[in-house]
């Protein structure tokens, strides 16, 4: 089966710029997670989608950060205005059942100069 | 909330010898422990789980132990080959939650 792919995996931009985010989940599992790892540091959970619902946001760090999943499928992560300290990793994961272990995605790599 | 502690930070050991990771956490109602492995620049893979029901897992190499009275968990590598190289994460679920806590990682580097 195919693994859970994110877009780009690598993103540069400047303080201020917008930066999107894409993860496509594995076909059918309906739990997609976003993750990111900030200059070396555990991961720290951001979010969780059920399908196209926000079943926990209560790791999103500010209104600067908006994730969708419309339709229920892939997912988008919107950072804007981008700051310094959104530099990191920012992984995608997703499980067929919300008790088992994930699948991640490669992340991508937002620098923020 | 569920905070998971993780040590050591980094850990080198001679090809051959075995490598321990200890972890701790603080919400008894977790009841999934998960370890991943992410070799550099790639995706963090899930290695091993164990559940609370369980004492000890074993997989070839790999091993994982629950103590659920003290609250800590442990990966066990045995005959260490330098691809066992990367870092490790250590994470726990509530049995309430659906989303993971992770450790900060360890950093293993098998010397040759």
């Amino acid at each position: 089966e195919a693994g859970v792919t994110q877009f780009p995996s690598h993103s540069v931009i400047e303080k201020g710029q917008t930066v999107t985010l894409r993860c496509d989940p594995i076909s059918g599992h309906d739990n997609l997670y976003w993750y990111r790892r900030v200059m070396g540091k555990e991961i720290k959970f951001l979010l969780h989608f059920v399908k196209e619902s926000k079943q926990d946001e209560s790791g999103m760090p500010n209104n600067r950060f908006l994730a969708e999943r419309t339709g229920g499928t892939y997912s988008t992560l919107k950072v804007q205005p981008a700051e310094l300290e959104d530099s990191g990793v920012y992984f995608c994961a997703s499980s067929q059942s919300p008790g088992r272990g994930y699948t991640f995605g490669s992340g991508t790599r937002l620098t923020v100069v | 909330g569920e905070n998971v502690e993780q040590h050591p930070s980094t850990l080198s050991v001679q090809e051959g010898d075995s490598a321990v990771i200890k972890c701790t956490y603080s919400d008894s109602a977790s009841n999934y422990f998960p370890w991943y492995k992410q070799e550099l620049g790639k995706r963090p893979q899930l290695i091993i789980d164990i559940r609370s029901n369980v004492g000890e897992k074993k997989d070839q190499r790999i091993a994982v132990t629950l103590n659920k009275t003290a609250k800590h968990f442990s990966l066990h590598i045995t005959e260490t080959q330098p691809e066992d190289s990367a870092v490790y994460f250590c994470a726990a679920k509530p049995d309430y939650g659906q989303n993971f806590v992770f450790g900060p990682g360890t950093r293993l580097s098998v010397l040759p």
